[in-house]
């Protein structure tokens, strides 16, 4: 059984920090992982996805690294701005049953 | 322009009653889902159809009946609605299941509450 765990569950950086929020799932037979933003009060947005046979992605001040040896994805945020605030999920596809898992989220807060 | 719709954005109602929430997504998509996201923000799988017939159906209590009339639209009705169905509903949609590059797209969510 596919689980998805996000660490931490809640971040509060200053402006312009560097910041990494990780991942980690306990099956590593993945079709893809996908990064995704959520504001309150609002749907998902997709951030990045990385395909399985993929390692990382980058779109501007984000990057997303996959090791599915290890069972691990990480988000990274450069510059880390206000606008930044939000929860960050993480979702794993599995191959066969055609679900999608997603974690519990993290709370990112980035002070001005 | 908007992607994937959802109606309506609130929905209050009382236990017992039946209610329905629409979908639709104008992308041209061959896939559509259901997610329930509960009070703690975790967001959980109901149902998936796949050019129009059921591909996933989690278990979820038979009071929940997905219907698609076509690939752009997928409802949910909900009978005699309980307390612990309070929750937000996301509707979600790709191009095509199976494909390691299948990005889904969400709808703004349906917040029910069951008084």
């Amino acid at each position: 059984k596919q689980e998805v765990t996000q660490i931490p569950a809640a971040l509060s950086v200053p402006e312009g920090e560097n910041l990494v929020l990780n991942c980690s799932f306990t099956d590593s037979a993945i079709y893809n992982l996908q990064w995704f933003r959520q504001d309150p009060g609002k749907g998902l947005t997709s951030l990045l996805l990385i395909q399985s046979s993929q390692r990382e992605q980058t779109s501007g001040r984000l990057n997303a690294s996959l090791d599915k040896s290890s069972g691990r994805s990480t988000l990274y945020i450069a510059a880390s701005q206000p606008g930044d605030s939000a929860t960050y999920l993480c979702a794993v596809r599995r191959p066969g049953g055609f679900k999608t898992i997603f974690g519990a989220g993290t709370r990112l807060f980035v002070k001005a | 322009d908007t992607a994937v719709s959802q109606t309506p954005k609130y929905l209050v109602t009382q236990m017992g009653n039946d209610k329905s929430i629409k979908c639709e997504q104008n992308l041209g998509h061959d896939t559509m889902y259901w997610y329930k996201q509960d009070s703690k923000k975790f967001l959980k799988i109901m149902f998936s159809y796949n050019n129009k017939e059921l591909i996933i159906n989690e278990t979820v209590p038979n009071r929940f009946s997905p219907k698609s009339p076509d690939k752009a639209h997928l409802n949910l009705h909900i009978n005699s609605l309980e307390l612990g169905d309070s929750a937000v509903y996301f509707c979600a949609s790709s191009h095509r299941e199976g494909s390691t590059a299948d990005t889904q797209y969400f709808g703004p969510g349906t917040r029910l509450t069951v008084l």
